[in-house]
């Protein structure tokens, strides 16, 4: 079956630090690739995403690139904010050849940031 | 604006009774999921529907229950038969063409056994 492991966290930062969450999976068909975002007590927010391999995602700084040799998805920023402090989850979507999307998301189990001013 | 609506933000229940989550879309999309979020353990998916009067069990069904008489609508059920109930649930829905990332999400209920 699918899966996705993150790093474990928490991660704690200085602010203009640079970011990286390691995210690798295992899955079966053509799965896209996610990062969400969680403020804190709100729901989860699209960060970016990769459909295919070697696409890079990219979104208010943050880049992660689709790479299928080894599966990863690894989540960096150049250099973070106290505003970007939350839960970040990878996730992945299974599809099948025709990139029919079998719509469940398989999710990792969360990376708390923290950033200090 | 479109969007997915969970209420309440927060809710309580003694234990062995049987409380429903709300969830309400406006976005025309055909599919609808209900996750469970646990600390540490990011989020499990326990109903899903891809159409109206149609859903299917997700990895951690039991002590759940899920109806889907509207597009709009996919209330969940947490039953007296689920044995740790307290978690934060998240809805979220996705167009059927989403390609697996038109994904929506709701801003979630707190559930708290007391």
């Amino acid at each position: 079956g699918n899966s996705v492991t993150q790093m474990e966290g928490p991660v704690t930062l200085s602010e203009e630090a640079f970011l990286t969450i390691n995210c690798t999976y295992t899955a079966t068909g053509y799965p896209s690739l996610f990062w969400y975002v969680q403020y804190p007590g709100e729901g989860l927010q699209l960060l970016l995403k990769a459909t295919k391999a070697d696409d890079k995602g990219s979104n208010k700084g943050f880049e992660a690139t689709y790479r299928k040799e080894t599966t990863s998805f690894h989540l960096e920023k150049g250099s973070v904010q106290v505003s970007d402090s939350a839960v970040y989850f990878c996730a992945l979507s299974s599809s099948n050849a025709g990139g029919t999307s079998y719509g469940k998301l398989t999710f990792g189990q969360g990376t708390i940031l923290t950033v200090h001013p | 604006d479109g969007g997915i609506t969970q209420s309440p933000k927060y809710l309580f229940r003694k234990e062995g009774q049987n409380v429903t989550l709300s969830c309400e879309q406006n976005l025309n999309h055909d599919a609808m999921y209900w996750y469970r979020q646990d600390p540490g353990q990011g989020l499990r998916l326990i109903y899903y529907s891809q159409i109206v009067n149609d859903f299917q069990k997700g990895d951690i069904a039991e002590g759940y229950s899920v109806s889907r008489e509207k597009k709009e609508s996919f209330p969940l059920t947490v039953t007296s038969a689920q044995k740790n109930p307290t978690a934060f649930y998240l809805c979220a829905s996705r167009t059927s063409t989403g390609g697996g990332y038109g994904y929506t999400f709701g801003s979630g209920t707190r559930l708290t056994v007391v």
